[in-house]
C-alpha cells in the first residue's frame, strides 16, 4: 500500500495569512494525488484533484501543486470558513490511502 | 448533481454483521465510468477505504485486506443503491462509516477514479 504522510498535523493561523500543507507519497504517483476538506460532523469534500486541478465551485484561493512524492496544498488568503482538516489522498492504486490530516485552527 | 443517501443501522452487537445501504441519485450504479466506494473513519485509524464495487461489462469488487475475509459490497441496480456488509464485527469496527463515489476525471487523453460524492456519514458503534 502507498503511505501518505502529512505535515503539519495542525497548524494555528489568522484570516488572511497564507498557509501551506505538505503531503508525500511513499512512492511515486505521478499527479494522482487529491485533496479534500473536512468540517466538524461532515463528510469530506473534493477540493483539489490530479494535484492541481481546482474542483468545481471551489474558491481560487486553493491550489495546488506537486508531482511524485511531494505535494503542496496552498491556500493564499485564509478565510474564516477555511477553519477545517485537510487530507491528501492518492489515486494512483488501490487501495485508496489517505494522509492523517491537517487541522488548521484559528490563532 | 451526484446525491448519495445513506441508511442502516448504528448499533451493531459484536461478532453479529453491520449492513449499511447507499442509495444513488444524480448517476447509476452501473455506471461505466464510476465506481462505489466504502470508507470509514475513526480516530485510531483516520480514513480507511474498505471496498468497491463498479460494472466494466461485469461487476467487479476490491476489498482491503484488512477486512477482505469479512466484507461484501453488493449492486443492487433495481433500486440504484449499493450496500456494504461487514461480519464478524468487534469493537475495533466502531466508526463512521462513508459512501462515496469514485468519478472519472480526463486529462489529456488520460482518465483517472477520483473520490468526488461522499454519502453523509453513519456513526455504527459496535457495543453489546
Amino acid at each position: 500500500d502507498i503511505q501518505m504522510t502529512q505535515s503539519p498535523s495542525s497548524l494555528s493561523a489568522s484570516v488572511g495569512d497564507r498557509v501551506t500543507i505538505t503531503c508525500r507519497a511513499s512512492r511515486s504517483i505521478s499527479n494522482y494525488l487529491n485533496w479534500c476538506q473536512q468540517k466538524p460532523g461532515k463528510a469530506p469534500k473534493l477540493l483539489i484533484y490530479a494535484a492541481s486541478s481546482l474542483q468545481s465551485g471551489v474558491p481560487s484561493r486553493f491550489s495546488g501543486s506537486g508531482s511524485g512524492t511531494e505535494f503542496t496544498l496552498t491556500i493564499s488568503s485564509l478565510q474564516p470558513e477555511d477553519f477545517a482538516t485537510y487530507y491528501c489522498q492518492q489515486s494512483d492504486s488501490i487501495p485508496w490511502t489517505f494522509g492523517q490530516g491537517t487541522k488548521v485552527e484559528i490563532k | 448533481q451526484v446525491q448519495l443517501q445513506q441508511s442502516g443501522p448504528g448499533l451493531v452487537k459484536p461478532s453479529q454483521t453491520l449492513s449499511l445501504t447507499c442509495a444513488i441519485s444524480g448517476d447509476r450504479v452501473s455506471s461505466n465510468t464510476a465506481a462505489w466506494n466504502w470508507i470509514r473513519q475513526s480516530p485510531s485509524r483516520g480514513l480507511e477505504w474498505l471496498g468497491r464495487t463498479y460494472y466494466r461489462s461485469k461487476w467487479y469488487n476490491d476489498y482491503a485486506v484488512s477486512v477482505k475475509s469479512r466484507i461484501t459490497i453488493n449492486p443492487d441496480t433495481s433500486k440504484n443503491q449499493f450496500s456494504l456488509q461487514l461480519n464478524s464485527v468487534t469493537p475495533e469496527d466502531t466508526a463512521v462509516y462513508y459512501c462515496a463515489r469514485d468519478g472519472e476525471y480526463c486529462s489529456n487523453g488520460v482518465c483517472r477514479l477520483i473520490i468526488d460524492y461522499w454519502g453523509q456519514g453513519t456513526l455504527v458503534t459496535v457495543s453489546p
